[in-house]
Formats: C-alpha cells, sequence, structure tokens
C-alpha cells in the first residue's frame, strides 16, 4: 500500500526566506508525486507535478527516488505562499487513478 | 467556466437526518471522486467513478451512497447522518485514471451536523 508522510503539520518563515516543505513515501513501483496547494477560502489545486519537471510561483519539487522524498523548495518566501500544501501520490494498476494525500503542511510567511 | 462545481457550499444539519451533495464537472473528464477532510485538514478517498461504474470504495459506511448519472456528475447521499461526518467533502475528476493524469477539485462542501 501507498502512504505519504509530511512530517511538518506547520511551518513558518520570513518574507524572502528559503523554504522547504518535506515530503517522504513508500511505494514499491514507480509512482506520479504531486504538490496541491489550497489558499484560504480557495479550492485545492495543483501546484506542479514531477513529470513536467517545472516551476511553478517559484517553487520546484525534485524526485528522490532514492530517499523516496519530494520535497518542495522555494528560495525566496513570499507572503501569498501562505496556504496549505498537500503531497499526494498517484500510483498505477490496481490503485484506479486514486490520490493518496500527506497530512499537510500549514505554511506562514511572515512579512 | 470549466470547472468542479459542488452544492451546496454549507450544509447543516441535525444527526438522522438525510442529506445529498451534488457534483458536476465541465472538463470532459471520464473519472470523478469524493474526498473527505476531516477536523484536522487529512484528506481521505472515499469514492471513485470511471465511466459511471464504482471503481474505488475505501471501506467508507454504507449509509453514504454515491451516484452517478453520467460521467459529468458524481452526487453523494448520506443517510443517517451522524456527528462524525462534520467534515468537508471535495468532489474531484480527472481524465481517465492513468498515473500522469492529475485531479482537479470543486470548492468542497462544509458539511455541520449538530
Amino acid at each position: 500500500a501507498q502512504r505519504v508522510t509530511q512530517p511538518e503539520k506547520l511551518l513558518s518563515v520570513f518574507k524572502g526566506a528559503p523554504v522547504e516543505l518535506k515530503c517522504n513515501y513508500s511505494y514499491s513501483g514507480s509512482p506520479e508525486l504531486f504538490w496541491y496547494v489550497q489558499y484560504s477560502r480557495q479550492r485545492l489545486q495543483l501546484l506542479l507535478r514531477h513529470i513536467s519537471r517545472e516551476s511553478i510561483k517559484g517553487f520546484t519539487a525534485d524526485l528522490n527516488k532514492g530517499e523516496t522524498s519530494f520535497h518542495l523548495k522555494k528560495p525566496f518566501a513570499q507572503e501569498e505562499d501562505s496556504a496549505m500544501y498537500y503531497c499526494a501520490l498517484k500510483a498505477g494498476g490496481t490503485s484506479y487513478g486514486k490520490l493518496t494525500f500527506g497530512q499537510g503542511t500549514i505554511l506562514t510567511v511572515h512579512p | 467556466d470549466t470547472a468542479v462545481s459542488q452544492t451546496p457550499k454549507y450544509l447543516v444539519t441535525q444527526m438522522g437526518n438525510d442529506k445529498s451533495i451534488k457534483c458536476e464537472q465541465n472538463l470532459g473528464h471520464d473519472t470523478m471522486y469524493w474526498y473527505k477532510q476531516d477536523s484536522k485538514k487529512f484528506l481521505k478517498i472515499m469514492f471513485s467513478y470511471n465511466n459511471k461504474e464504482l471503481i474505488i470504495n475505501e471501506t467508507v459506511p454504507n449509509r453514504f451512497s454515491p451516484k452517478s448519472p453520467d460521467k459529468a456528475h458524481l452526487n453523494l447521499h448520506i443517510n443517517s447522518l451522524e456527528l462524525g461526518d462534520s467534515a468537508v467533502y471535495f468532489c474531484a475528476s480527472s481524465k481517465g485514471t492513468l498515473v500522469y493524469s492529475p485531479l482537479h477539485f470543486g470548492n468542497g462542501t462544509r458539511l455541520t451536523v449538530t
């Protein structure tokens, strides 16, 4: 069975500081990893996904299969980055597209 | 406006009542999901339908009954509501069940059972 762990429930940084939201997963196959973000009073939305290897809003995430991690990073945090961030894993085969979420990390960026 | 839309946004009801939450997507997706977000913000899948057929049922009490009249709709009916059912329920959709296909979420329905 797949599992996603986000060890930090709360993360606070100051504006301009680097930020890293940790995500570790367990799955024996080759999963697809995603980061979703939920801003205050908004819907849960896709931030980025491993397969795209892109940078969205200055965020990047690298899949480290050796450490089974998919940490989300941004070199200079902005106040508008304050939100709830979920790491999620999608397995193939009989998972039928199911996303397994981590517990979420609330990021607060102080001015 | 292409999106996943849920109604109602808020639902307050008493224990023992029966209620429904509706979900519609106009993204042309063929797979739809219901997720539950509990008080600790933990998101967990409840059901998934692919082309109107149930493909995921994650040990949800049988008081919860999803219904998919067509590929664009997935409604959730809850019988005999209990206090523990209070949560935010999210509908989502995706194009197929392939591993690379991201989910698109609705705004959520906040259910409060008193």
